[in-house]
């Protein structure tokens, strides 16, 4: 079965600092992953999609960027973080069309980031 | 523009009623239709998911429907039990190759013993 992992699960950073979350999928291959932002009071955003080994796309302008240097990992980084930036980031990941129709979309358990 | 509506946004109920969340969204040419359920500071757990070629899942005490026409989708959850207090996301997915998800805002439940 196929699982995904992310962590860490909570993180404090200072303003101004670097940023690396890490995602990573197992028992499948080929996954469309995805970073999402769910800041307080707010609905889930879409921040960054991969389709495969090194094609990222943004959905929107921001201090974030993303990499996916192997099949199943997804990275969300920062060189410099923002107060703007605190928020709970969910990676998540689903297969090409016909997987997704039947299968849907798997979310990770999130990563609770608050920048002091 | 792609958009996800979410009523009601709060809902509380005493045990064991049943009860009815409403989604809507804007564009019919939607590919599927999945229903979360989020508890506090937690990821999202699948609850349903409706293809665009189907009317309704069921899963337990839960049922989802989906009227593309309408542009809507029903949670409706039986016999409700205070276990199901927590934040109910449905999802719009894009029949896109990359496939994304929008989202509304959420129902926040609760049900009180």
């Amino acid at each position: 079965s196929q699982t995904i992992h992310q962590w860490p699960a909570t993180l404090v950073q200072p303003v101004g600092s670097p940023l690396s979350l890490e995602c990573t999928v197992e028992g499948t291959s080929n996954p469309n992953l995805y970073w999402y932002r769910q800041a307080a009071g707010r609905g889930l955003q879409l921040l960054f999609y991969s389709v495969g080994i090194g094609q990222i796309s943004s959905e929107v302008p921001q201090n974030l960027s993303a990499s996916r240097p192997q099949d199943r990992q997804f990275i969300l980084s920062s060189k410099k973080l923002l107060l703007s930036d605190s928020g709970f980031y969910l990676c998540a990941w689903t297969g090409g069309l016909l997987v997704r129709a039947n299968y849907g979309y798997t979310f990770g358990s999130g990563t609770r980031l608050t920048v002091v | 523009k792609q958009e996800v509506t979410q009523i009601p946004a709060a809902l509380s109920v005493p045990e064991g009623e049943n009860l009815v969340l409403n989604c809507s969204f804007t564009d019919s040419a939607i590919y599927n239709l999945q229903w979360f359920r989020q508890d506090p500071g937690k990821g999202l757990t699948s609850l349903l998911l409706i293809q665009s070629s189907q009317r309704e899942q069921t899963s337990g005490r839960l049922n989802a429907s989906l009227d593309k026409s309408s542009g809507r989708s029903t949670l409706y959850i039986a016999a409700s039990q205070p276990g199901d207090s927590a934040t109910y996301l449905c999802a719009r997915g894009g029949g896109t190759s990359y496939g994304k998800l929008t989202f509304g805002q959420g129902t926040i439940l609760t049900v009180h013993p």
